[in-house]
């Protein structure tokens, strides 16, 4: 089946040791997002990449990075963890075509980040 | 502005009564899509419907039906026959007009499906 997968599922990092995350489809989508879902939140959109075109979002910390280095894989890299950093990562594709057709968002089951 | 209201926070109904789970939106686009995600315990949000803002058919997919109005920027969502299983957070969401692809998220209504 096609899917959304992230790994780790579960990730546990010390206060300002370097953590990625990743994430992998096989939806040959080539739009991936990558949220932050803390608890009894909405998700938040940190950044996107349309293609290989990558797009920050204005509020999103300079702690937080990503790399797509191919149409199915996408990594989120966190810097230097901060204790406000533990959350849920989700990440998500969709499919787009030119102009705004905004497809629905195919999510993975998250990464749960706890940071110590 | 943009903005997606879902002033339910917590729903809480036994088994096999009906629900209705809120959303009012707010925007300035002619143009825009609606979505309905349903995020259960186990955390992945998993979609449910997307209707753009010409399409006012009222949908039905079994027990789950979305009555969409314009007139009142409202696009409410319904489990007739509640199960359990139904037991998640629900998030309503709208299409960002000055970016590509991002999405105006609601709160979140948790519904709670007692036996």
């Amino acid at each position: 089946d096609a899917m959304v997968i992230q790994n780790p599922r579960y990730q546990v990092t010390q206060f300002g040791k370097p953590v990625t995350l990743s994430c992998s489809q096989t939806l040959n989508h080539n739009v991936m997002y990558w949220y932050q879902q803390k608890s009894s939140q909405a998700p938040k959109l940190l950044f996107h990449y349309y293609d290989k075109d990558f797009n920050n979002e204005a509020d999103t910390p300079d702690n937080f990075q990503s790399r797509r280095p191919n149409t199915s894989f996408c990594f989120l890299d966190i810097r230097s963890p901060g204790l406000g950093d533990a959350a849920m990562y989700l990440c998500a594709t969709s499919r787009e075509v030119a102009g705004k057709s905004y497809n629905e968002q195919f999510f993975g089951p998250g990464t749960r980040l706890t940071v110590l | 502005a943009q903005k997606v209201t879902q002033a339910q926070t917590e729903i809480s109904v036994v088994e096999k009564e009906d629900v209705t789970l809120d959303c009012v939106y707010e925007t300035r686009d002619t143009t825009y899509y609606l979505f309905w995600y349903k995020q259960p315990p186990s955390g992945e949000l998993v979609f449910l419907i997307r209707r753009n803002s010409f399409d006012e058919q009222n949908e039905i997919s079994g027990r789950y039906s979305w009555n969409f109005q314009k007139s009142t920027s409202s696009f409410n969502f319904t489990i007739t026959a509640s199960q359990v299983v139904d037991s998640a957070v629900y998030f309503c969401a709208l299409s960002r007009g000055d970016s590509n692809y991002q999405l105006i998220w609601g709160a979140g209504t948790k519904l709670i499906i007692k036996p």
